[in-house]
């Protein structure tokens, strides 16, 4: 089965700790991002990456980081550093990262943080 | 930066009644894409439109491109309860950076 995972589908956390949201895809594509989405709202860019070993910052990065080891992995840590952590994650892929091809979304990750 | 908004916000309509969301971007699209999302899930892609003033249909759902590449519609008509969602535009910007318009969440009353 082709497709983008996440995990976990529910994620717990105290104020003041560091979590990692892990995103993964077999459709081989060169291209990856993360959202963010609170209640009612759009989607907003996180950072996102065009190909293995570089990543950019979207407009909401601050206390955010990435990292793009493999073609295939694209996790998100959501650190202390960020102000109001909860909110539904979501990751997505792409053919390639020049905004010609439809995105592919995970399930999603719910974070709550008390 | 880039902004792309979406009108309205909400939409509640009778069952068979038609349904329309505009999508306006403050700068020119290379191409505009569509997708739903149904309570609880993630977006899904429906459709993607490239050239200027495209309109493309999917049974009930037509999809409009504007001349000018900075706007777009999607219309449903005689809608029905499984088109409950949140429909968003999106679109890259000369960077390739992607964005996602603010969606209109569309209830339907059976």
């Amino acid at each position: 089965d082709g497709g983008i995972t996440q995990s976990p589908k529910y994620l717990f956390r105290k104020e003041g700790q560091n979590v990692t949201l892990s995103c993964e895809q077999n459709l081989n594509h060169d291209a990856m991002y993360w959202y963010r989405q609170d209640p009612g709202q759009g989607l907003r860019l996180i950072y996102y990456s065009q190909i293995v070993n570089d990543f950019q910052k979207g407009d909401i990065a601050e206390g955010y980081s990435v990292s793009r080891e493999k073609k295939e992995s694209f996790p998100l840590t959501v650190t202390s550093a960020q102000k109001n952590p909860t909110a539904f994650y979501l990751c997505a892929s792409s053919i390639s990262g020049t905004g010609a091809n439809e995105q592919y979304f995970g399930p999603g990750t719910r974070l709550t943080v008390t | 930066g880039q902004q792309v908004m979406q009108i309205p916000q909400y939409q509640h309509v009778q069952e068979g009644e038609d349904f329309t969301t505009y999508c306006n971007s403050s700068t020119t699209l290379s191409n505009i894409q569509w997708y739903k999302q149904r309570p609880g899930g993630h977006p899904v892609f429906l459709i993607q439109l490239v050239k200027s003033g495209e309109v493309k249909k999917q049974k009930r759902l037509t999809f409009q491109f504007g001349e000018a590449k900075k706007n777009s519609s999607l219309h449903i008509t005689a809608t029905q309860t499984t088109d409950v969602g949140t429909y968003f535009c999106a679109g890259p910007d000369n960077f390739n950076k992607f964005y996602f318009g603010s969606g209109t969440k569309l209830n339907v009353k059976p």
